[in-house]
């Protein structure tokens, strides 16, 4: 169980595109979700926290307008990278969160296997 | 994420040997402490994780030491194995935090040699 899965798993785009990423809890609801960021050989960077039904909250220095996150449904939220440039090339990765409420003392968060971005 | 100090950074062992992988933090509020392991191109996965009211925690070839007043823990990997190579993170949790933020450290790259 808790199972977190993202789509596309690779995109390369050009550059001003915009890119949007999946991120699916597929056998739980998942209250919480996270945006991370990676870059190579290096930790995740916390870009924002979303809950479902209301606006995403954004780490310090992450570009709301440019990286929008919709958190449509208990077990989707979706992150779209907009007029994407290069310096956006990444490995971007979701991860979902139960929640208190059911019962994860701690909230666990079950993280996608990742999307690598490219962009030309 | 300064608030999360892990070493070394990377890390070369011998299979069957023992790999050590530490952590430090500052906030005291931080009250469930997880490692992560993530092989290449793919995303963390929950290895291992203690709770602060118990000083160790072991499972299989894995175990957590936790020094609550040295506000350190670490992962220890007995009998090291090839298949366990990937790149391991710690990362602490706040207490009573309802978004349950992880706070991670820098990584360690683990090889371990055959």
């Amino acid at each position: 169980g808790a199972v977190v899965s993202q789509h596309p798993s690779r995109v390369i785009c050009k550059s001003g595109t915009s890119v949007k990423i999946e991120c699916r809890s597929l056998d739980f609801q998942a209250t919480t979700m996270f945006w991370y960021r990676q870059f190579p050989k290096k930790s995740l960077m916390l870009m924002a926290t979303s809950n479902e039904g209301s606006k995403a909250t954004y780490e310090q220095g992450v570009e709301k307008d440019k990286f929008l996150i919709n958190h449509a449904s208990l077990t989707l939220s979706t992150l779209t990278v907009t007029s994407a440039h290069p310096e956006d090339s990444s490995f971007y990765i979701c991860s979902a969160s139960l929640g208190l409420g059911a019962g994860a003392k701690y909230n666990e968060q079950f993280f996608g296997p990742g999307t690598r971005l490219t962009v030309l | 994420q300064q608030q999360v100090k892990q070493s070394p950074q990377s890390l070369i062992v011998q299979k069957g040997g023992i790999s050590i992988i530490n952590c430090a933090y500052e906030n005291t509020a931080f009250d469930y402490f997880p490692w992560y392991q993530q092989f290449p191109g793919k995303g963390p996965a929950l290895l291992i994780a203690i709770r602060p009211d118990v000083s160790e925690k072991k499972e299989g070839r894995f175990t957590i030491s936790f020094n609550k007043s040295a506000k350190q823990f670490s992962l220890h990997i007995m009998d090291s194995q090839p298949g366990d190579s990937a790149t391991y993170f710690c990362a602490p949790e706040r207490r009573g935090s309802t978004l349950g933020r992880l706070y991670f450290g820098r990584g360690t790259q683990l090889t371990v040699w055959p």
